[in-house]
């Protein structure tokens, strides 16, 4: 069955320092992807999507990777803030699916 | 506007009571979801409305009914719940299937 995963379920980064949180899915169907933040007592508040007929994606302070060959994404969090401390979840679609499929999530924490 | 709005905030119910969830947005969506969450767990699908009409149901139990009254509104109502289903209750909207999902805040459900 299709499964979106992440490598490690915590991440603790000094603040200023870059932060990267990576996500494996299995679904070689998957054409679109969105990373999410949610912060506690929060619903998952959208920070960036790519498609799978790209491999990189940039906005402001965050930058998503794609690579499709080994199914991987990665989520880097430039000059990590306090603010950024929260869960971090990747999800993936596939028409058939008709649905986002959420990974296990990442808890980041920026320390002072 | 990107606000997908949840009613209530949190919800206290007994196993014989029946409540409803409510879920508002006026983005135009023509997707809307109902997800669930356990703590320290990613969201989990429970049904995808499409154009107002339910596509997917997540082998969902009975005592979970949705309904879809207009394009802007989407309902969950409760009945004969069980103390494990107390989660967080998400709802998101979508302007299609395979574009960026918005959540709500949720509704944290005790059952007791």
């Amino acid at each position: 069955g299709e499964s979106v995963g992440l490598h490690l379920p915590t991440l603790s980064v000094q603040e200023g320092d870059n932060s990267i949180i990576n996500c494996a899915y299995s679904n070689s169907a998957s054409d679109y992807f969105i990373w999410y933040k949610q912060e506690s007592g929060k619903g998952p508040q959208f920070i960036i999507d790519i498609r799978s007929n790209m491999d990189k994606r940039q906005g402001q302070r965050v930058t998503v990777l794609l690579n499709k060959t080994v199914k991987h994404l990665s989520l880097q969090i430039a000059a990590t803030q306090p603010g950024d401390s929260a869960v971090y979840f990747c999800a993936d679609y596939t028409n058939y699916g008709q649905n986002f499929v959420f990974g296990p999530g990442t808890r980041l924490s920026v320390l002072p | 506007d990107t606000e997908v709005t949840q009613t209530p905030k949190h919800l206290v119910m007994g196993m014989t009571n029946k409540k409803s969830l409510k879920c508002e947005q006026h983005m135009g969506h023509r997707a809307m979801y109902w997800y669930k969450q356990k703590a320290k767990k990613p969201p989990e699908l429970m049904f995808v409305y499409s154009y107002e009409k339910l596509s997917i149901n997540e082998s969902v139990p009975s005592r979970f009914s949705p309904e879809c009254p207009n394009s802007s509104l989407l309902n969950l109502h409760l009945h004969a719940l069980q103390p494990e289903d107390s989660a967080l209750y998400l709802c998101a909207s979508s302007p299609m299937g395979n574009t960026e999902a918005f959540f709500g805040q949720g509704t944290r459900l005790t059952v007791v």
